[in-house]
């Protein structure tokens, strides 16, 4: 079967940074994706991790532990236009994807 | 380049009904998917095309078809309308089949009365 679980709400100040977490649970695992989705908007992409370790890119870090199910989202300096909801979803061999429900970031100055 | 493109962008339909969705992707991205977003969940996955086959789907009824044309573009059917179905309808984009960065289009908004 196929499970994301990540928290429902979170919220940090501008200018720190705040850590989003996501377990899973996904048959035929390949690889896991973060998304960012403004209210009302598309998700867009924000990184991918399909071996373990930590991917940088800017402001944002994803980490993967494939053996442990787990991953994360760090956000370094904190901007009011980070308040979003952050999806994270994993990636199967067979063409399939799974999100979770998405963890609503609010920035407050 | 254009981006995902999807059409239309709001529909109201009443219960019953069938509706049709298109999506027309990123030139040069062969594979399309379709996602279920109801408010305050994550995108569901229904549906990806690549090369014009069925490659993945997920838990949805058989009231739910989807194709995939020549020039890449698709269409989501959803036959037999319930209220259950009002939901954002997201397409997405990717150039191969597995493990892409996707491209996601504003969506299609659809209300069932």
């Amino acid at each position: 079967g196929q499970n994301i679980d990540q928290p429902t709400e979170m919220t940090a100040t501008e200018g720190a940074i705040v850590q989003i977490n996501c377990t899973y649970q996904t048959s035929g695992f390949n690889g896991l994706f973060w998304y960012q989705q403004h209210a009302g908007e598309a998700p867009t992409f924000l990184s991918y991790n399909v071996l373990d370790g930590l991917e940088e890119k800017g402001r944002f870090s994803s980490f993967l532990s494939r053996s442990k199910g787990y991953s994360y989202l760090l956000l370094k300096e904190l901007q009011m236009k980070d308040s979003a909801s952050y999806l994270c979803a994993a990636f199967t061999n067979a063409g399939k994807s799974t999100f979770g429900d998405g963890t609503t970031l609010t920035v407050k100055p | 380049d254009a981006g995902v493109t999807q059409s239309p962008t709001h529909l109201i339909k009443t219960r019953g009904q069938q509706v049709t969705l298109r999506c027309s992707p990123i030139s040069g991205h062969k594979s399309v998917s379709w996602y279920q977003q109801v408010l305050g969940q994550g995108p569901q996955f229904i549906f990806q095309y690549y090369e014009k086959e069925e490659r993945g789907r997920g838990n949805f009824p058989d009231r739910f078809s989807a194709r995939q044309f020549p020039n890449y573009s698709s269409e989501l059917n959803v036959n037999a309308l319930l209220l259950g179905d009002s939901a954002l309808y997201l397409c997405a984009s990717s150039a191969g089949q597995l493990n892409e960065k996707l491209f996601f289009g504003s969506g299609t908004q659809l209300s069932v009365l």
